[in-house]
């Protein structure tokens, strides 16, 4: 069974600060994806990371691949209240089980004005 | 587009009882999925429909809970004699895998499901 061990759990900052999520496996992925879910609403995709050392902008937003394609990060710079939300690694193990993702706990996001 | 549905949005009901949860995906998806989510938690995987092969039921909790799809596109997620620990947010995705990208997953709104 992969797994994919993600931190931290809750993390709350004050508005203009930086932050990273990590997520972290002992088994290799196909593609990594990052979802952020807001209350009520299902998660939405954010971006597909694919290459080992990938890394991906996506305005405030970077996202790394790990070399080995075992473990990825989410950078966020000078955070927004928008910001806040539920963030989601998943990861694709590709082959047989192509159409499985599995998802990381998550890391609630609260950004403070 | 439209895109995942899911209904109802909130069910109650009382344990012992069956509930039907169902999922609209976005048309010419092939691939369709449910999940189980706790409150702030991640998602846990239950069943996965990819066109006309036998589903992947490998998350299914327990013979309680069992899903079709009918005509490759409507599905509904049974669960029998319902426990309170069943109390959670049932989210439906569907991709279409193979296509452009790397299955991304586009997610219904989900069913918040509360057994008293």
């Amino acid at each position: 069974t992969q797994l994919l061990e993600q931190s931290p759990q809750f993390l709350s900052i004050q508005e203009g600060e930086n932050l990273t999520v990590y997520c972290n496996s002992s088994s290799v992925f196909s593609s990594l994806q990052w979802y952020r879910q807001e209350p009520g609403e299902g998660p939405v995709l954010l971006v597909t990371v694919v290459t080992g050392g990938e890394v991906k902008k996506l305005k405030r937003l970077t996202f790394q691949f790990g070399d080995a394609r075992k473990d990825s990060s989410l950078h966020i710079t000078a955070a927004q209240p928008g910001d806040t939300g539920l963030y989601l690694c998943a990861g694709n193990a590709g082959g047989t089980s192509y159409g499985k993702l599995t998802f990381g706990q998550g890391t609630i996001l609260t950004v403070h004005p | 587009g439209a895109g995942v549905s899911q209904s109802p949005s909130n069910k109650v009901t009382e344990k012992g009882k069956d509930v039907e949860l169902r999922c609209d995906p976005i048309s010419g998806h092939t691939a369709l999925y449910w999940y189980r989510q706790s409150l702030g938690q991640g998602l846990e995987f239950l069943i996965y429909f990819q066109g006309n092969s036998a589903p992947d039921k490998s998350g299914l909790p327990s013979d309680r809970f069992s899903a079709e799809r009918t005509g490759g596109s409507v599905s509904t997620l049974t669960i029998q004699r319902t426990q309170q620990e069943d109390s959670a947010v049932y989210l439906c995705a569907s991709s279409s895998p193979g296509g452009l990208g790397y299955n991304e997953q586009f997610f219904g709104p989900g069913t918040r499901l509360t057994v008293l």
